[in-house]
């Protein structure tokens, strides 16, 4: 089994307040990191993939870096608001199981106004 | 209209019982997939299909079976249901052409409840 971890497994914060999370994942046989928004009676939307060493991606306030060499991956939230609450996973694609999707067990984070 | 659609979105059943979930996309992927969600678990697979003729087991197979009877469509079936198999389940797409990394892309799920 393919260990991909995610932490903090929650994290409240209050509006305004930029937050980061990792993503822990193998260093070896990459071939992608993905993350997904996932809110509340949803389903897992993509936010981003990423494939190379280095890759920076960024959407409005959000943004994730990648380093493949030490398998991890930092999502980064700047100035929260409310409707950022949402579960956010991490998925690796491993170059060996191409189309399989290994997800960590997500960060849980809450935006208070 | 959703790309990727479950049926059913709830579901009740018993102890015993045979189910079968839906799903239909219209992304025209070649790739589907089953997941369970339970809470704090995160997303495990079920099942997975590359294409029609192709079945894989995925981590938590046991108690579960599919079947992909066109592309568009892939069906979990629970043959006895048991309450320990009461979840969320989701089903999800991606395309092998490449050039999204194998982006998954998810249905609405189905709440099933066995008790």
């Amino acid at each position: 089994i393919l260990n991909v971890e995610q932490s903090p497994q929650s994290l409240h914060v209050q509006e305004g307040d930029s937050t980061n999370f990792t993503c822990s994942f193998p260093s070896s046989n990459f071939y992608a990191l993905h993350w997904y928004r996932w809110e509340t009676a949803k389903s897992p939307e993509a936010l981003f993939v990423m494939t190379l060493n280095g890759d920076e991606k960024k959407k409005g306030r959000i943004s994730a870096t990648l380093n493949t060499k030490e398998g991890y991956s930092y999502l980064y939230i700047k100035g929260s608001q409310p409707e950022d609450s949402a579960t956010y996973l991490c998925a690796f694609n491993r170059g060996s199981t191409l189309g399989r999707l290994y997800f960590g067990r997500g960060t849980q984070l809450t935006v208070w106004p | 209209d959703a790309d990727v659609t479950q049926t059913p979105r709830n579901r009740i059943t018993k102890t015993g019982k045979r189910i079968m979930l839906e799903c239909s996309q219209t992304k025209g992927h070649d790739r589907m997939y089953w997941y369970r969600q339970d809470p704090g678990l995160g997303l495990q697979l079920i099942y997975y299909s590359f294409d029609v003729k192709d079945i894989n087991k995925g981590e938590i197979s046991d108690g579960y079976s599919v079947s992909r009877q066109a592309q568009a469509k892939f069906s979990l079936s629970l043959e006895s249901a048991i309450p320990n198999q009461t979840a969320l389940y989701f089903c999800a797409t991606s395309d092998s052409s490449g050039g999204s990394g194998d982006t998954q892309y998810f249905g609405p799920g189905t709440r099933l409840t066995v008790l």
